[in-house]
């Protein structure tokens, strides 16, 4: 479902800073989630963050959350060639249903 | 560690045909899911399990069916192919406690002529 809605392309030059954005419409939702992506692959868990934090940091990726807004950002820090992929943010209302966006495609370009 | 597996990877029905979609994880996760991917639309949820012997319906169940005699196990089964089910279908599991997310198989690519 499209709850949760996402830009669909971001490109950025290789070494600057990604941000891609996500909103959400379930005020209730638990845990936000962010995944990659990559061609001919499966989702891959890149972090999450739990509805009562406002940020979350795991090395290259800072998770910012505004609940007032209903808002999720993934930056990534120094971004490299393999992080070109489609990155998914989704909500989780339950411990059974995430629900996606339709995903961001990140070109990395030199 | 396999994780989740999925076969199989690549499926061409014709309209109509039946198929089982398999999917096994061994990670003793409770929760299992298949997803279906289709472009610009993110994933949607076909069904759902959270133990064995418990099964219900996602948000696009028509056309589809599934069964959980096993911790292990999460076949799907087209009952009669459309076109309308050409997509690239994932099976996820997890533990079910949020902080570790879902586990997602590689998929399989079906499509329907």
């Amino acid at each position: 479902g499209e709850d949760v809605e996402q830009s669909l392309f971001l490109s950025v030059r290789e070494g600057d800073s990604s941000v891609i954005n996500c909103t959400y419409t379930d005020s209730s939702s638990t845990y936000l989630y962010w995944y990659k992506q990559e061609p001919g692959a499966g989702l891959q868990l890149l972090t999450y963050i739990f509805s009562n934090m406002d940020m979350k940091q795991d090395q290259r990726l800072t998770v910012l959350l505004n609940k007032k807004d209903k808002h999720l950002s993934l930056r990534i820090a120094d971004t490299q060639t393999g992080d070109s992929a489609i990155y998914f943010c989704a909500e989780s209302m339950n411990d059974y249903k995430l629900s996606f966006g339709a995903g961001t495609t990140v070109t990395v370009r030199a | 560690n396999a994780g989740v597996t999925q076969t199989p990877k690549f499926q061409v029905l014709k309209t109509g045909q039946s198929m089982t979609l398999q999917c096994a994880q061994d990670m003793n996760h409770e929760y299992m899911s298949w997803y279906r991917q289709d472009p610009g639309m993110g994933l949607r949820l076909i069904h759902y399990s959270v133990g064995a012997g418990i099964t219900d319906q996602g948000e696009v169940p028509n056309g589809y069916n599934v069964s959980r005699s096993t911790t292990e196990d999460f076949p799907l089964r087209l009952l009669s192919a459309a076109p309308s089910q050409t997509s690239v279908y994932f099976c996820a599991s997890s533990t079910g406690t949020g902080d570790h997310g879902y586990t997602f198989g590689s998929g399989t690519r079906l499509t329907v002529v």
